[in-house]
């Protein structure tokens, strides 16, 4: 069975630092969608591609956050320079665009925590 | 701010009771509604969605949409342990992306 692939499954990072989360979408899967998820919180969408250009990106902080998805397959999530607050799973979901229907089928996520 | 609302718990019930989510939104042109089934640990998976007033039912598992009250829950027959988990309902909301945005979860617990 297809699945999203992410790695790692757990990173931890001392403030300041920079760190970085890849996600490799569903074959065939056009839209990707990278979401934040804190401890006892729904996930909260950062960023949404359609193919390597970005959709939405309204909630993604971007003066430490950057995404990008260049040959429109696979893609990678920055966070520079981490902080404590930053500390949550990050989430990696993806559909099919024909679909536009919210049909999501999500990665095992990377387990963030920044000391 | 556009969001979606549910209870969250933590909701527990006897096995084989019925389990009932619920879950209320804000904006009045969204049209598809999703519940999302989340264990501990591990990321969401889709178990039901809705698009259309009425009953939709999948198994165990119905879930109910009134778009004039901007309600939608998911009812869960003949609970069992492996029910126990944290569900999300999620709901796409209007703007031409067509993003999905989720609430808190209900965790459910069922008691053996």
């Amino acid at each position: 069975e297809a699945e999203v692939a992410q790695s790692p499954r757990y990173k931890i990072t001392e403030k300041s630092q920079a760190v970085a989360f890849w996600c490799d979408p569903i074959s065939g899967h056009a839209t990707l969608y990278w979401y934040r998820q804190i401890l006892g919180q729904g996930p909260e969408l950062l960023v949404q591609f359609q193919d390597e250009s970005v959709v939405d990106d309204s909630q993604l902080p971007k003066d430490r956050f950057s995404a990008e998805r260049l040959k429109g397959v696979d893609s990678t999530l920055k966070i520079q320079p981490a902080e404590l607050g930053d500390s949550a799973m990050y989430l990696c979901a993806s559909s099919l665009s024909k679909d536009r229907s919210g049909k999501l089928f999500f990665g095992s996520g990377t387990q963030l925590s920044v000391l | 701010q556009k969001e979606v609302e549910q209870n969250s718990g933590p909701l527990s019930v006897p096995e084989g009771a019925i389990a009932s989510l619920n879950c209320t939104y804000s904006d009045r042109g969204s049209q598809s509604f999703f519940w999302y089934r989340q264990y501990s640990g591990k990321s969401p998976e889709l178990i039901m969605f809705i698009y259309s007033n009425g009953d939709k039912e999948d198994g165990r598992f119905t879930a109910q949409l009134n778009k004039a009250s901007q309600y939608v829950s998911l009812l869960i027959r003949d609970s069992q342990p492996s029910d126990s988990a944290t569900y999300l309902c999620a709901v796409n909301m209007e703007g031409g992306s067509e993003k999905l945005v989720f609430g808190k979860g209900t965790k459910l617990t069922v008691n053996p």
